[in-house]
């Protein structure tokens, strides 16, 4: 199976500021087609998660473009830019390259 | 409005079973793979299985392999999730979500607790 694993936030950030949330992959998560299968969520205090982007960097419908995702083949960056109170929560990681997928174990970002 | 509305959860002893159901509403059900997804009380995010738009693709994980069964009646917009010999580690908010390699929408969750 490939392992995610996610970075730790220095919290708690000032209002404003700039977060990147790490995460990566054990295995390249850039299929044949060229397509760099993973997604990022978040999942605000008591709320089902919410798709921020997928394809690594193309943002989810109606997502801030506040919100935009890079990286590698195996090692991906979410950055947030002038955050905000709504931006606080959990943010995940996840792989769909290949079954099973799975998720890294989550970076929480708590808002000064 | 895309909805997803999941039911079916409660408390049940181990080694029983349970079955879920996710109705949704809003988009062609039938177009979409569809996916459920748990979360363990104060823990992440754990895929559990996944099916596509027509059923001919259906995929677990390993953990829930041979005990859950993934299925949908596309004619009722309806996900299920039938479980059985329940433990105590499948406790979990049980999430459906729409979407093949992007789950784009998520229910409320419907908690299912194992516990004798």
């Amino acid at each position: 199976d490939i392992v995610m694993t996610q970075g730790v936030l220095p919290n708690p950030v000032p209002s404003g500021e700039s977060a990147s949330i790490t995460c990566r992959s054990s295995k390249s998560l850039v299929y044949k087609d060229g397509k760099t299968y993973l997604n990022w969520f978040l999942q605000r205090p008591g709320q089902s998660p919410q798709l921020l982007t997928y394809w690594m960097s193309t943002r989810a419908s109606g997502v801030s473009d506040r919100f935009s995702g890079s990286g590698s083949g195996t090692y991906f960056t979410l950055k947030i830019s002038r955050v905000r109170a709504e931006d606080a929560g959990v943010y995940y990681c996840q792989q769909v390259r290949e079954y099973p997928w799975t998720f890294g174990g989550g970076t929480k970002l708590e808002l000064k | 409005e895309v909805q997803l509305v999941e039911s079916g959860g409660g408390l049940v002893q181990p080694g029983r079973s349970l079955k879920l159901s996710c109705l949704a509403s809003g988009f062609t059900f039938s177009n979409y793979g569809m996916n459920w997804i748990r979360q363990a009380p104060g823990k992440g995010l754990e895929w559990v299985a996944s099916i596509s738009s027509s059923s001919s693709y259906i995929y677990y994980a390993d953990t829930v392999k041979g005990r859950f069964t993934i299925s949908r009646d596309n004619a009722k917009n309806t996900l299920y999730l039938q479980m059985t010999s329940l433990r105590s580690e499948d406790t979990a908010l049980y999430y459906c979500a729409r979407g093949g390699v992007a789950p784009d929408y998520w229910g409320q969750g419907v908690m299912v607790t194992v516990s004798s």
